[in-house]
C-alpha cells in the first residue's frame, strides 16, 4: 500500500487542462522533493518532472508541477492524445528509508 | 547517450535466487555520483522501488527486502546486479533498471532499461 494517494483516474479532451493530485505526509513530500514519472502503455516510465517543478531536456511545456505542503499537483495543459498514459508522483520517504511511488492515475484522452 | 538493458532469466523457481544483470553503454558506470537503481512492477500494479547501488558498492535497499537481497556493481564490465533470494509469487513483476540522479532532498530516475519480465513458478 503506498503512501502517496493519487486519484486512479482522469480525462480530458484535447487541448483541455488536467491536474492530477498527489498527497502525502511530512515524511514524504512535506520534507523532500517530488518528481513525476509518465509510463506509456507497454513501455518504461519517463521522468517527466523532479525537483517538483524542473522538467528535464525534451520535455514539452504543458507539462508543469508544483508543490505545496503534504500534497503536490501535475499540471498538463493543452491535452495532446500522445498524453495518455499512466503517471505516478514520487519522493523519498524518511520514515520508511525508501523511495516511495504514488498510486497511479490514468489519464484518458476522450 | 546512457542507455541500460536489463539480462537474466526469466523465469525462477519460487524459493531460489532471482538474479539480474543491468549493462550500461554509452557512459560509464564510474563516473559521477550515480545513483545505480532496480525498480519492478508487478503485473497490472504500480511501481515498487528495490533500492540502488553507488560506483563504490556501498547500497541501499528497501527495509521490507533488505533480508532477502544483494546489489553489486563491476565496473570492469559496466554493470550492476540484483540478487532476490528465496523468491515466491510476489516477487513476479517486470524488473527495470535505472540510472538516478541527485534531485535535492531525493533523487530522480532520469534512464530507465526496457525491463525484463520475471515470473516465479515451479
Amino acid at each position: 500500500q503506498s503512501v502517496l494517494t493519487q486519484p486512479p483516474s482522469a480525462s480530458g479532451t484535447p487541448g483541455q487542462r488536467v491536474t492530477i493530485s498527489c498527497s502525502g505526509s511530512s515524511s514524504n513530500i512535506g520534507s523532500n522533493t517530488l518528481n513525476w514519472y509518465q509510463q506509456l502503455p507497454g513501455t518504461a516510465p519517463k521522468l517527466l518532472i523532479y525537483s517538483n517543478n524542473q522538467r528535464p531536456s525534451g520535455v514539452p511545456d504543458r507539462f508543469s508541477g508544483s508543490k505545496s505542503g503534504t500534497s503536490a499537483s501535475l499540471a498538463i495543459s493543452g491535452l495532446h492524445s500522445e498524453d495518455e498514459a499512466d503517471y505516478y508522483c514520487a519522493a523519498w520517504d524518511d520514515s520508511l528509508n525508501g523511495y516511495v511511488f504514488g498510486t497511479g492515475t490514468k489519464v484518458t484522452v476522450l | 547517450q546512457v542507455q541500460l538493458k536489463e539480462s537474466g532469466p526469466g523465469l525462477v523457481k519460487p524459493s531460489q535466487t532471482l538474479s539480474l544483470t543491468c549493462t550500461v553503454s554509452g557512459g560509464s558506470i564510474s563516473s559521477g555520483g550515480y545513483y545505480w537503481s532496480w525498480i519492478r512492477q508487478p503485473p497490472g500494479k504500480g511501481l515498487e522501488w528495490i533500492g540502488y547501488i553507488f560506483r563504490t558498492g556501498t547500497a541501499y535497499y528497501k527495509p521490507s527486502l533488505k533480508s532477502r537481497l544483494n546489489m553489486s556493481v563491476d565496473t570492469s564490465k559496466n554493470q550492476f546486479s540484483l540478487n532476490l533470494r528465496s523468491v515466491t509469487a510476489g516477487d513476479a513483476a517486470v524488473y527495470y533498471c535505472v540510472r538516478g540522479i541527485p534531485a535535492a532532498t531525493s533523487y530522480a530516475m532520469d534512464v530507465w532499461g526496457q525491463g525484463t519480465t520475471v515470473t516465479v513458478s515451479s
